[in-house]
């Protein structure tokens, strides 16, 4: 599976955006971006994912970068209850065995009221 | 989307014993999934849990420790075996939704082996 990097933590105010960083240099062409976020004491939930072009749905956007090395999860105005792990995965779109999720890390996200 | 209900939420149990975890899933699904969540750590896969087949299993994760049932495509259990305290996790059934791909997980079964 391709590998995916994300910073451990990141820390930002309620009301304010928020942007969430993942590298994916090793990428393949077929691999789509997703994203998903655990709750405290909850199993995670889908975010959003994408593959070329930028993505936008009422939880949060998705923004991909040309060469598709990297990829931004941004929420728009952060509210205490965003406070999560968030993780971005590649999944490839042809699926058959891949398509099970392998979490990294992922990033914990702190909201400051 | 998918609704997913596990059963036990949380079970404390003794050295030696085994827990069955249950997923039921309110619509059919294809593929299910089980996965471990060690304290303070990410979710790993575990299995791929087959409706009429034996599950395939991740490399570390052994049948005999984890044997997984899947008699129908709305049904699944995970069976963790003669415990010990390193089996102190969160285990979480997840099934793929269709047409999207999106993954839906349980809320979780924790649990502790004293």
């Amino acid at each position: 599976d391709a590998k995916t990097t994300q910073p451990n933590s990141m820390e930002s105010n309620e009301e304010e955006p928020v942007h969430l960083p993942c590298n994916h240099s090793t990428i393949s062409g077929t691999d789509y971006i997703h994203w998903y976020r655990q709750l405290p004491s909850q199993g995670p939930e889908y975010v959003i994912h994408g593959l070329t072009s930028n993505v936008n749905n009422r939880m949060a956007s998705l923004a991909i970068a040309e060469d598709r090395k990297s990829s931004t999860l941004i929420l728009h105005r952060a509210t205490l209850r965003d406070a999560a792990v968030y993780y971005c995965i590649l999944r490839d779109r042809d699926g058959g065995g891949a398509q099970k999720l392998v979490f990294g890390q992922g990033t914990r996200l702190t909201i400051n009221p | 989307s998918a609704v997913i209900s596990q059963k036990p939420s949380r079970d404390i149990c003794q050295r030696g014993t085994s827990l069955t975890i249950q997923c039921q899933v309110d619509s059919q699904v294809t593929m299910m999934f089980w996965y471990r969540q060690q304290p303070g750590q990410s979710l790993t896969l575990i299995a791929t849990a087959n409706q009429g087949s034996e599950a395939t299993y991740e490399s570390g994760f052994v049948i005999d420790k984890f044997p997984i049932s899947r008699p129908n495509l709305t049904f699944s259990t995970l069976t963790v075996s003669n415990l010990s305290p390193e089996d102190s996790s969160i285990y979480l059934c997840s099934v793929l939704g269709l047409p999207k791909n999106i993954q839906y997980f349980g809320a979780g079964t924790r649990l502790s082996v004293l």
